[in-house]
């Protein structure tokens, strides 16, 4: 079943602006991860936030961890055409599963 | 690097027919992998968790004797669908990753499309 929901669903915004994606899930974590879809193809890891972080950067992105709250966001700033893509958001648990569970997405498009 | 490969990349199959999908870590050995489905337009559901060497541990809802999941080697995992139905058809991905320390990332194959007639 689906850890959590993320939103919004769909984002459209211009070239050079940020796009926030916030996500939310239900259980206890080890960490969460954000990852990439390019349309029918496979996933792409972007960065990994461990549940004692609190705050992440990779080149352009921001991550956000609040666990007091179960929530997490990504920040993609300067935002370019090649960020079009869905993103998800995934949870690592706290058995030695590696399982993730995947929130529902946020498909962004990036207007040139 | 972490190259996952998955084969073939789409298939149509009469309905009642068997499919095998094959997923390959290229260039790391892979203890553990993880199958995936996707409809249009929705996230990934997690099948089930694959571990060489033994037998597949399935996610509630999924049917073991319909996804039979082959874990054979450090670098091959197999999903087949057997006697597949037009609601098989979907999006099937799989995914990898490396054992030690920073074995919590998942490294994705590029999917396969799977259409039942």
């Amino acid at each position: 079943s689906q850890q959590g929901e993320e939103d919004p669903q769909a984002l459209s915004i211009q070239e050079g602006e940020n796009a926030t994606m916030n996500c939310s899930y239900k259980t206890s974590i080890n960490n969460l991860q954000w990852y990439r879809q390019n349309s029918g193809r496979g996933l792409v890891h972007l960065i990994l936030i461990r549940s004692n972080e609190r705050e992440k950067h990779s080149g352009r992105l921001r991550v956000t961890l609040d666990t007091s709250k179960k929530s997490s966001s990504l920040l993609i700033t300067a935002s370019r055409a090649a960020d079009t893509a869905s993103y998800f958001c995934a949870t690592g648990g706290m058995d030695s599963s590696y399982k993730l569970i995947f929130g529902s997405g946020t498909r962004l498009l990036v207007r040139p | 690097g972490a190259v996952v490969s998955q084969h073939p990349s789409w298939v149509i199959c009469k309905s009642g027919t068997s499919v095998k999908i094959e997923c390959r870590s290229l260039d790391f050995q892979a203890t553990t992998m993880f199958w995936y489905r996707q409809f249009p337009k929705q996230s990934l559901m997690l099948m089930a968790t694959s571990n060489e060497g033994s037998k597949a541990t399935y996610e509630q809802g999924v049917e073991k004797d319909k996804f039979l999941i082959n874990h054979a080697s450090l670098t091959l995992s197999t999903l087949t669908v057997t006697s597949a139905h037009p609601e098989d058809s979907s999006f099937y991905i799989c995914s990898a990753r490396k054992p030690g320390l920073a074995g919590e990332t998942q490294y994705f194959g590029p999917g396969t499309r799977l259409l039942v007639l």
